[in-house]
């Protein structure tokens, strides 16, 4: 049965703080994976990965994928308090079926 | 992106009634989904919705329950049918396929928050 896995489930930090979150996948048929913020009711996208040990960047935030050992991780420096949300992250499979993973809450303090 | 929408953005509903919720995108996509996300839980699909013919649903879910309507490529309804307190979520649509984006990448729309007395 394919699935998504998230860690921590729950983060607590203070501004200023690098935070590294975690999703494990055993999926067949992977394409890609996708991570998302969602602070109140809509995800919004993040990343799109699809090959091994690109970085993908976007200021503050970071993501990586490693399809050997089947896993990736969305890293947030320096956070700020409007970092505080869901983080989401889905693996692609077949056709364009998203399963998405438990979600890492993370609640970032002043 | 796209601009995509949902009506309502919430409602309360009584046990036995119907709701459908409306999703509408600004540009034609291929591909629409529907997804349930029920408190404290992260996105499950419900279906797919194809355009012009039947949605393709998930395990666990059936038409009966949720049906589906998908007349063009810029929106589609989902009816939650003979609602349950269990029925309450968000529940939200998204678009994939859109031109000049990566294939994969799916955008969701706001949500529906649903809450069954």
């Amino acid at each position: 049965e394919d699935k998504v896995v998230q860690s921590p489930l729950s983060l607590v930090v203070h501004e200023g703080d690098t935070v590294t979150l975690n999703c494990s996948y055993e999926v067949t048929n992977f394409r890609s994976l996708l991570w998302y913020k969602q602070e109140k009711k809509a995800p919004t996208f993040l990343f799109m990965l699809t090959s091994s040990g690109i970085e993908k960047k976007s200021g503050r935030l970071s993501s990586i994928l490693d399809k050997k050992e089947l896993f990736s991780i969305l890293n947030i420096t320096a956070t700020q308090t409007g970092d505080s949300a869901i983080y989401l992250c889905a693996v692609v499979r077949g056709t364009d079926k998203l399963i998405f993973g438990t979600g890492t809450r993370l609640q970032v303090f002043p | 992106s796209a601009v995509i929408s949902q009506k309502p953005s919430r409602d309360i509903c009584q046990r036995g009634t119907s709701l459908t919720i409306q999703c509408q995108v600004d540009s034609q996509v291929t591909m629409m989904f529907w997804y349930r996300q029920q408190p404290g839980q992260s996105l499950t699909l419900i279906a797919t919705a194809n355009q012009g013919s039947e949605a393709t649903y998930e395990s666990g879910f059936v038409i009966d329950k949720f049906p589906i309507s998908r007349p063009n490529l810029t929106f589609s309804t989902l009816t939650v049918s003979n609602m349950s307190p269990e029925d309450s979520s968000i529940y939200l649509c998204s678009v994939g396929r859109l031109a000049g984006t990566s294939t994969d990448t799916q955008y969701f729309g706001p949500g529906t928050r649903l809450t069954v007395l």
